[in-house]
């Protein structure tokens, strides 16, 4: 299958900071591009679908100014979470649209970031 | 999206196969039948889709029902790195249609 890579893998990070997670699509180019969220024995939420070099489109209750997505290549898309908390800490997943004739537009995911909030 | 229904949790012997159903009672005609797996603090990984014909691929096989309400994936020969959360997805497969996942079932092999 398709390879999506995501980096960090885990971030440690201050309250009130920003930090910055990458998702890249390796080795097919991705126009769409979603992110998730995934509490501890909890299914993953869609938090917003990105769309290269568009706005993002984010789910209900999502904080778009909180959680930026910015899409500006058809193999990267990062998501920011700033000013930081610690109700932030959560293991973020970014998945990417693959859309050929083999793979037939499945989505393929990356390995995930952890990120907490001290 | 339509909604899919898996039980919580199932138990299976290294070695035999792992049967896992799925019902989409409500799925409409353009959509297809994807299936995911997570393994503890990964992301998921991609198994197998299916429309209406019965797939197979070096994972695993997807039998879907006639009426389309159902499919089973089928582990063959489960191992112990087969332990995981399984998700049932259904989906639009053209256009820009996202995956919702449901709560999965999470599959234990055992030795």
């Amino acid at each position: 299958g398709a390879v999506v890579s995501q980096h960090p893998s885990r971030v440690i990070c201050k309250s009130g900071t920003s930090v910055k997670i990458e998702c890249r699509s390796l080795d097919f180019q991705a126009t769409t591009m979603f992110w998730y969220r995934q509490f501890p024995k909890k299914s993953l939420m869609l938090m917003a679908t990105s769309n290269e070099g568009s706005k993002a489109t984010y789910e209900q209750g999502v904080e778009k100014d909180k959680f930026l997505i910015n899409h500006a290549s058809l193999t990267l898309s990062t998501l920011t979470v700033t000013s930081a908390h610690p109700e932030d800490s959560s293991f973020y997943i970014c998945s990417a649209r693959h859309s050929d004739s083999v793979s037939g537009n499945t989505i393929y995911f990356g390995e995930g970031s952890w990120l907490t909030v001290v | 999206d339509a909604k899919t229904t898996q039980p919580p949790s199932m138990d299976c012997a290294e070695g035999r196969a792992a049967n896992l159903p799925c019902n989409h009672s409500t799925i409409s005609g353009n959509e297809y039948v994807y299936w995911y797996r997570q393994i503890h603090s990964q992301g998921p990984q991609y198994i197998i889709h299916g429309l209406k014909n019965n797939e197979t691929n070096e994972m695993a096989s997807l039998i879907i029902t006639e009426d389309r309400k159902s499919s089973t994936l089928i582990l063959p020969h489960a191992t112990l790195r087969d332990t995981a959360v399984y998700y049932c997805i259904v989906r639009a497969h053209t256009g820009f249609q996202k995956l919702v996942f449901g709560t999965g079932t999470r599959l234990l092999v055992s030795p």
